[in-house]
């Protein structure tokens, strides 16, 4: 089955112990990137990866690390996790424009409380 | 860069009732558009997208959405909502090409409350 996974779904931590949230998807698709969702926000881009090794900022990339060291897997890090990192992340990825498909493929989520 | 205002944070309505969640985006360029549903503690799911042709687009669970380029508009319809159909939606565009070609930009989300 064609999916992307995101792991662990739900988290809860202490402020500044080092995280990595984890995503993995199937599908062979270059293009991955997260964003986070907060009440009244919608969702909005932290970060992508056009392919692997290549990595970018989104629209809110502060307190955020990612890497891309293999095509299926794009990790997201928080280094030192603050209470304004309390969210919703969602990882997403999507194939290359010419193949037909263009929109995104969204993991469960992941719930993050930080403490 | 690109935008999308969802004109209602919250719709109530009553089940077999018909409903309208309206979406107006701004971009420089021409755009990609779509609608995504969240159910409650669930991922997103594409619900349609309009890339080109018909401005009239049909998608799952009886949901259609007309693009209207002179208003910038894609709002979404049902002509006849269930209790199932209660959830949060959101509105986004990407560009059709360009550096930024492949991320989404969301609207805040509209929350759809079926009222039995």
């Amino acid at each position: 089955e064609a999916q992307v996974t995101q792991n662990p779904r739900y988290l809860i931590t202490v402020t500044g112990k080092k995280l990595t949230v984890t995503c993995s998807q199937n599908m062979n698709h270059e293009y991955m990137s997260w964003y986070r969702q907060d009440p009244g926000l919608g969702l909005r881009q932290i970060y992508y990866s056009m392919n692997v090794e290549v990595t970018d900022k989104g629209d809110v990339p502060e307190g955020y690390k990612v890497s891309r060291k293999e095509k299926r897997n794009f990790p997201l890090i928080l280094e030192s996790p603050s209470p304004n990192q309390t969210s919703l992340y969602f990882c997403a990825s999507s194939p290359p424009r010419g193949q037909g498909v263009t929109e995104a493929f969204f993991g469960q989520g992941t719930r993050l409380t930080v403490v | 860069a690109q935008s999308v205002t969802q004109l209602d944070s919250q719709v109530p309505v009553f089940e077999e009732a018909p409903v309208e969640l309206r979406c107006n985006y701004s971009s420089s360029v021409s755009v990609y558009l779509f609608w995504y549903v969240q159910y409650p503690n669930q991922g997103l799911q594409l619900l349609l997208k309009y890339l080109s042709g018909s401005t009239l687009v049909k998608g799952i669970n009886g949901f259609e959405a007309e693009f209207n380029k002179s208003q910038t508009s894609f709002h979404l319809r049902k002509p006849s909502v269930h209790i199932s159909d209660t959830a949060e939606y959101f509105c986004a565009v990407s560009p059709w090409s360009g550096a930024g070609s492949y991320q989404l930009t969301f609207g805040k989300g509209t929350k759809l409350s079926v009222i039995p």
